[in-house]
């Protein structure tokens, strides 16, 4: 079965630090792999994502993300983190023409940044 | 561009009701989906419609779950006898009809059986 797995529930990091947001793929074929992220009260959100070509994607807010084949990772990551980066990440692999190409979501991971 | 609204934001009914929500998505949006979340949990897919032929639905849609969407506008999402298994965000999301795109997300509505 194809899945993404974020092997962390939370993250914590000290403002002004850097980040990394930890998701692993298991999807066959070539992976359409994206980052969502979800703010308190507020709708998921876009961040980036990786369909082909060069292995380090940049998104929004600063945020990037490298897609490594050989250790099947996509891990999101950003050079200094800021207090408003606090939100629920998801990684998220989209699925074939079965499914309309939904999009299916990892469970999460909490990032904190503390000030 | 509007946005995905999705309405109430919030229902709270009793195990037994019936229940319906709604979700207008970006206009020209081909596409439409609906995702469940429950509490620490991504998203999990429901159901997806190109225009207004629903083309897909997960195992998680049981019989008592039904969706709509009429000459490919808006649609609607409706829970009949509630249970409390059902308490969740209800999220809708859009996109063109283009593969690789983005979705677009609505805020969701909160459904709350007692």
């Amino acid at each position: 079965a194809q899945s993404v797995a974020q092997p962390e529930d939370q993250v914590n990091v000290a403002e002004g630090n850097p980040l990394t947001v930890k998701c692993t793929y298991s999807v066959s074929g070539n992976p359409y792999l994206f980052w969502y992220v979800q703010y308190p009260n507020r709708g998921l959100q876009f961040l980036l994502k990786y369909i082909t070509g060069d292995n380090l994607v940049k998104g929004s807010y600063g945020f990037e993300a490298e897609f490594n084949k050989s250790q099947t990772s996509f891990h999101l990551k950003k050079p200094s983190a800021l207090v408003s980066d606090s939100a629920l990440y998801f990684c998220v692999y989209q699925g074939g023409s079965n499914s309309g190409y939904a999009l299916n979501f990892g469970k999460g991971t909490s990032l904190l940044v503390t000030p | 561009d509007t946005g995905v609204s999705q309405d109430p934001r919030h229902k709270i009914t009793k195990r037994g009701q019936n229940v319906t929500f709604r979700c207008d998505p970006i206009s020209e949006h081909n596409r439409l989906y609906w995702y469940r979340q429950t509490l620490g949990q991504g998203p999990e897919f429901l159901t997806y419609f190109q225009n207004e032929a629903q083309l897909e639905k997960s195992r998680l849609l049981s019989n008592r779950f039904s969706a709509e969407r009429p000459k490919g506008s808006f649609s609607t999402l409706e829970i009949q006898r509630t249970e409390q298994g059902d308490s969740a965000m209800y999220l809708c999301a859009s996109s063109p009809s283009i593969l690789e795109e983005k979705l677009f997300f609505g805020s969701g509505t909160q459904l709350s059986v007692l």
